[in-house]
């Protein structure tokens, strides 16, 4: 079946340093992958998607690239904020019926100012 | 911009007893769903419904649970009979009109469910 494996955290990085949270996936079909984040107390959000090879999502200066031929999606930032640290997670999800994301452990992200 | 609420945010209930969490999806919203996390761990599908009817469902999805969509609004999920084990953070979500893998989830700030 389809699953989601990320690099286990806590990441723990200063304000201004590189990001990158791995993310690798298996799945049949072409599933569509996205990052979403949950903040203290709140739900996931959705922070970027890509739904075939070769995309590249971005936002609010995220970026992950859809590398099929190495089954990944990893999730980078130039420079974090303290308003970063957040729990991140990696998901999948496919039209093989049922309408289900399937989402990987989640990485917990601290930046210190 | 819209969004999805649940109530209540914090539910204790004793082993054993029924518990109904709702929810009210984003209005234009067809695709709904419940998922689960334990103690700020992997966050796990329970259920999809779309058109009136269970998509899908997980194993953890057993006959304790049940969902419904008793109006033109809310969206319900029922525990009959409480265990300890389902103590988590239930989160509803809803999607827009589902073009082959691409649907973003909309979630809730989830409810706490608590079973002592």
């Amino acid at each position: 079946g389809n699953s989601v494996t990320q690099m286990e955290g806590p990441v723990t990085l200063s304000e201004e340093a590189f990001l990158t949270i791995n993310c690798t996936y298996t799945a049949t079909g072409y599933p569509s992958l996205f990052w979403y984040v949950q903040y203290p107390g709140e739900g996931l959000q959705l922070l970027l998607k890509a739904t075939k090879a070769d995309d590249k999502g971005s936002n609010k200066g995220f970026e992950a690239t859809y590398r099929k031929e190495t089954t990944s999606f990893h999730l980078e930032k130039g420079s974090v904020q303290v308003s970063d640290s957040a729990v991140y997670f990696c998901a999948l999800s496919d039209n093989t019926g049922g309408f289900k994301t399937i989402f990987g452990a989640g990485t917990r992200l601290f930046v210190k100012a | 911009e819209p969004e999805v609420t649940q109530t209540p945010s914090h539910q204790v209930t004793q082993m054993g007893q029924e518990v109904i969490l709702r929810c009210v999806p984003i209005s234009n919203h067809l695709y709904f769903y419940w998922y689960r996390q334990i103690l700020g761990q992997k966050v796990e599908f329970l259920v999809s419904f779309y058109n009136n009817e269970i998509s899908e469902k997980s194993e953890i999805f057993d006959d304790q649970f049940s969902v419904e969509r008793p109006d033109g609004s809310n969206f319900t999920l029922k525990i009959r009979s409480t265990k300890l084990e389902d103590s988590a953070m239930y989160f509803c979500a809803s999607s827009e009109e589902v073009l082959g893998g691409d649907f973003p989830l909309h979630f809730g700030n989830g409810t706490r469910l608590t079973v002592t």
